[in-house]
């Protein structure tokens, strides 16, 4: 059964930094894609960053450029999204999610509150 | 960047009636290796994580319900469920993944009349 379980949600003031992780077991981690979407709470679904199997290619939106690193270690079947910078429009439950295509497995999703 | 839209924002629908859900794209989004749109489908009920229904424009995920179906071509695109069920309630979205970053649209939120 695949499962992704996100972890290191926080509070964190304005300025400040982050590291979000993601479990990953049930699969073959290590040959697909990975996807970090967020969600502001009672907004819609934005499409954050993605990274390609062995971790060459890095993909962002522009809101996250330079600000936001994505990464993952496959010998420990784990994804990150290393956050700096934290503005408080990056408050938002941030979802981990395998791409076979599109997005077919997500995980339950971690709350970052960017607040003073 | 690639703006989806959704319309309604919205929909109420009585139970076993058709419910039918837009999606529209600003730019092309076919996929020339295979000729298929890269347009996806999600519901997400409140509390839960998305849920992947519908890839490729209309291939639906195994086990999803056959009263989901997608269609659509060019830069427009229609979610439809033929006959709703009380468990449909929920927000359904678009989203493209045809070029990054890979937008979903704003979301419908789809309730029981």
């Amino acid at each position: 059964e695949v499962q992704l379980v996100e972890s290191g949600g926080d509070l964190v003031q304005p300025g400040g930094s982050l590291r979000l992780s993601c479990a990953a077991s049930g699969f073959t981690f290590s040959t697909y894609w990975m996807t970090w979407v967020r969600q502001a709470p009672g907004k819609g679904l934005e499409w954050v960053a993605n990274i390609n199997p062995d971790g060459s290619e890095k993909y962002y939106v522009d809101s996250v450029k330079g600000r936001f690193s994505i990464s993952r270690d496959n010998a420990k079947n784990s994804l990150y999204l290393q956050m700096d910078s934290l503005k408080a429009e990056d408050t938002a439950v941030y979802y981990c999610a395998r791409a076979q295509l599109t997005l077919d497995y997500w995980g339950q999703g971690i709350l970052v509150t960017v607040s003073s | 960047d690639i703006v989806m839209t959704q319309s309604p924002d919205s929909l109420a629908v009585s139970l076993g009636e058709r419910a039918t859900i837009n999606c529209k794209s600003s730019q092309n989004i076919l996929y020339s290796s295979n000729n298929k749109n890269s347009l996806a489908w999600f519901q997400q009920k409140p509390g839960q994580p998305p849920k992947l229904l519908i890839y490729w424009t209309s291939t639906r995920v195994p086990g999803v319900p056959d009263r989901f179906s997608g269609s659509g071509s060019g830069t427009d695109f229609t979610l439809t469920i033929s006959s709703l069920q009380a468990e449909d309630v929920a927000v359904y979205y678009c989203q493209q993944y045809y070029s990054r970053p890979f937008t979903f649209g704003q979301g419908t939120k789809l309730e029981i009349k």
